[in-house]
């Protein structure tokens, strides 16, 4: 079966600092990677999708990238964060076999202070 | 993608079937029905999808419109782990990119 880990869970880091998220998925090959971010309050907003290694599509733009170095790794990353960046960040996972059913990760909670 | 439009929430009767409602009317004819949940503080679930028929699994029930431009999930028995925020989205098959609105906010009581 598949799975879909992502980390850490929750993190705390000052205006200015790097920021890294990492999510993995085991048990497919070749997936569609996405990364959504949910404001308190707020709806889940697409930042990132990822159709194989290297490839890198941006929604929005925004301080954060994205990279895809190995077919089942995806990092979220910032070199310096704004309070604007604090929120719950998600990873998911699609995979064209399956239609658009998409899975997601457990989440990490980033506040930005 | 086609818009949808929910209500912001709702409250439901623990046990009761519980009926969440989404209208679609400018759904395309390749475009399927989508349906997730959020539970606090995790990821979005998938619960179901249809296109034309009507379909049934474990979680749900998804009722189409004969015209397509409105369906109702159903959730059988409701219970209070069912309360969660639902979210219906329409897309086309193989899309890369679901569009996650502000959803249904569904509180199952006592």
């Amino acid at each position: 079966s598949q799975t879909i880990h992502q980390w850490p869970a929750t993190l705390v880091q000052p205006v200015g600092s790097p920021l890294s998220l990492e999510c993995t998925v085991e048990g497919t090959s070749n997936p569609n990677l996405y990364w959504y971010r949910q404001a308190a309050g707020r709806g889940l907003q697409l930042l990132f999708y990822s159709v194989g290694i290297g490839q890198i599509s941006s929604e929005v733009p925004q301080n954060l990238s994205a990279s895809r170095p190995q077919d089942r790794q995806f990092i979220l990353s910032s070199k310096k964060l704004l309070l604007s960046d604090s929120g719950f960040y998600l990873c998911a996972w699609a995979h064209l076999t399956r239609g658009n059913t998409i899975y997601f990760g457990e989440g990490s909670w980033l506040t930005v202070v | 993608d086609a818009k949808t439009t929910q209500p912001p929430s709702m409250d439901c009767a623990e046990g009761r079937a519980a009926n969440l409602p989404c209208n679609h009317s400018t759904i395309s004819g390749n475009e399927y029905v989508y349906w997730y949940r959020q539970i606090h503080s995790q990821g979005p679930q998938y619960i179901i999808h249809g296109l034309k028929n009507n379909e049934t699994n474990e979680m749900a029930s998804l009722i189409i419109t004969e015209d397509r431009k409105s369906s109702t999930l159903i959730l059988p028995h409701a219970t209070l782990r069912d309360t969660a925020v639902y979210y219906c989205i329409v897309s086309g098959y193989g899309n890369n990119r679901l569009a996650f609105g502000k959803g249904n906010q569904v509180v199952v009581i006592p």
